[in-house]
């Protein structure tokens, strides 16, 4: 256990349904982010949030809706998703700011298939 | 643009070698740098880092070499165990304060 945990593990879903990722930290961390992990791809960013506020969207669409109610807690909305969706979704925390980076704490993932 | 690239997308040992594995990054302004263990099913985890006023840094069983003058980072793992079979990644903080994460080595150690 990381202090940065993630459910559910696995979520195979159909391309019309609404579904949602959960993230939950215990490290006392200001700052929050989703990733993507596909096969053979490095690790793509997704969102950031900082002090709970959305600070970096890399233009993913809008089928992946984000949503921090606090500095402890993370979601990712899924609706309408395609199978090039499936993935691993990977949730990380740090303490910021920048330029004291100490390095991302990750969880263990969602992995995600979409049929 | 920015990015971290790896060498070897695969890498085997035999238990007991010592393994190597190589990064090469673009940005020149990166002051930091991290390399992460993923085991299958799990998210990556934190091995050793170092900052860039460094050339080596040593932790147990594991070091990183930086050489700025290539951009060029290297995790050695010292006596590989099975246990160390898993992908690793290097990844830069970048000027702008985020990390930059590399495509990954996987790491296959032989009894």
């Amino acid at each position: 256990e990381t202090g940065v945990t993630q459910t559910p593990r696995h979520l195979v879903m159909g391309m019309t349904n609404k579904k949602s990722l959960k993230c939950e930290q215990h490290l006392g961390h200001n700052a929050m982010y989703w990733y993507k992990q596909s096969a053979k791809k490095p690790l793509e960013l997704m969102f950031v949030y900082s002090l709970e506020e959305r600070v970096e969207n890399n233009s993913v669409p809008s089928r992946f809706s984000p949503e921090c109610p606090n500095s402890s807690h993370l979601f990712l909305h899924l609706h309408t998703l395609q199978p090039e969706d499936s993935a691993l979704y990977l949730c990380a925390s740090s303490q910021e700011p920048a330029g004291t980076v100490s390095g991302y704490t990750f969880g263990s993932g969602t992995r995600l298939t979409v049929v | 643009g920015e990015s971290v690239g790896l060498h070897l997308p695969t890498l085997s040992v035999q238990e007991g070698d010592n393994s190597i594995i190589n990064c090469a990054y673009s940005n020149s302004a990166s002051d930091y740098f991290i390399w992460y263990k993923q085991e299958s099913g799990k998210g990556p985890q934190f091995i050793i880092d170092i900052r860039s006023n460094m050339d080596k840094r040593q932790g147990q069983r594991v070091t990183v070499l930086l050489n700025k003058t290539v951009k060029h980072l290297s995790l050695q793992i010292a006596a590989t165990q099975p246990g160390d079979s898993a992908v690793y990644f290097c990844a830069e903080n970048i000027p702008a304060g985020k990390l930059i994460f590399g495509q990954g080595t996987e790491l296959s150690v032989k009894p």
